[in-house]
């Protein structure tokens, strides 16, 4: 079965770092990109950034862009979004979502089941 | 900040047809795929419809998108109530260096 497993919620304080995780398995890992999206409480998606783990190009969205850090280890087929410093308003719902060129067009054909994080003093 | 805009809310009866609208511009549904993904309450987005108009397997044929110059719908017929959900457009923007945007989303709630 072709699955993006998530690391667990997360409570930080404000200026703390972090770094969440999304592993994939099922597939050939390097073969496709992976997005992370984020969701404020109450609030639609956001696409923040994708990276390649073939080659671990990164694009950002122009929001995020100097904000967060997508990082791959393909040797263990995970990808990362991390945090050198956390504000309260980076409290949401942290999704990972594979890019499948082949056969959706590059459509997010495969989610994880979202990283909850919470920063508050 | 979207950059496709959605109404923020549809509803209907049992087995009625609703749809849902999504404006965008020339550098994204004008001239990309556009795709559909709905949000059950509590859970992961999940990929409904995909180059404009195509099901995933498994997603029932009462779900269909459409495309037209800058805008795009989705119409879901025959309304069950597992249908209430989230939707949201999305679509790749080529004047943003090819990055992802996603509509404001659409609550479609069964009366």
């Amino acid at each position: 079965e072709v699955q993006l497993v998530q690391s667990g919620a997360e409570v930080k304080k404000p200026g703390e770092s972090l770094r969440i995780s999304c592993k994939g398995s099922g597939y050939t890992f390097t073969t496709y990109w992976i997005s992370w999206v984020r969701q404020m409480p109450g609030k639609g998606l956001e696409w923040m950034g994708r990276i390649d783990p073939s080659d671990s190009y990164t694009s950002y969205s122009p929001s995020f862009q100097g904000h967060v850090t997508i990082s791959v280890d393909k040797s263990i087929s995970t990808v990362y979004l991390q945090w050198s410093s956390l504000k309260a308003s980076d409290t949401a719902v942290y999704y990972c979502a594979r890019i499948e060129w082949l056969t959706y067009f590059y459509g997010m054909d495969v989610w994880g089941q979202g990283t909850t994080v919470t920063v508050s003093s | 900040q979207s950059v496709l805009t959605q109404p923020p809310s549809a509803s209907g009866t049992p087995g009625q047809r609703v749809t849902v609208s999504c404006s965008g511009s020339s550098s994204n549904i004008g001239s990309n795929y556009v795709y559909w993904y709905q949000q059950l309450p509590g859970t992961a987005p999940k990929l409904l419809i995909y180059g404009d108009s195509q099901r995933p397997s498994g997603v029932p044929d009462r779900f269909s998108g459409s495309k037209s110059g800058t805008s795009a719908s989705l119409a879901i017929s025959g309304l069950r109530s597992e249908d209430e959900a989230d939707y949201y457009c999305a679509a790749w923007d080529d004047s943003l260096s090819g990055h992802y945007v996603f509509g404001t989303g659409t609550k479609v709630t069964v009366l």
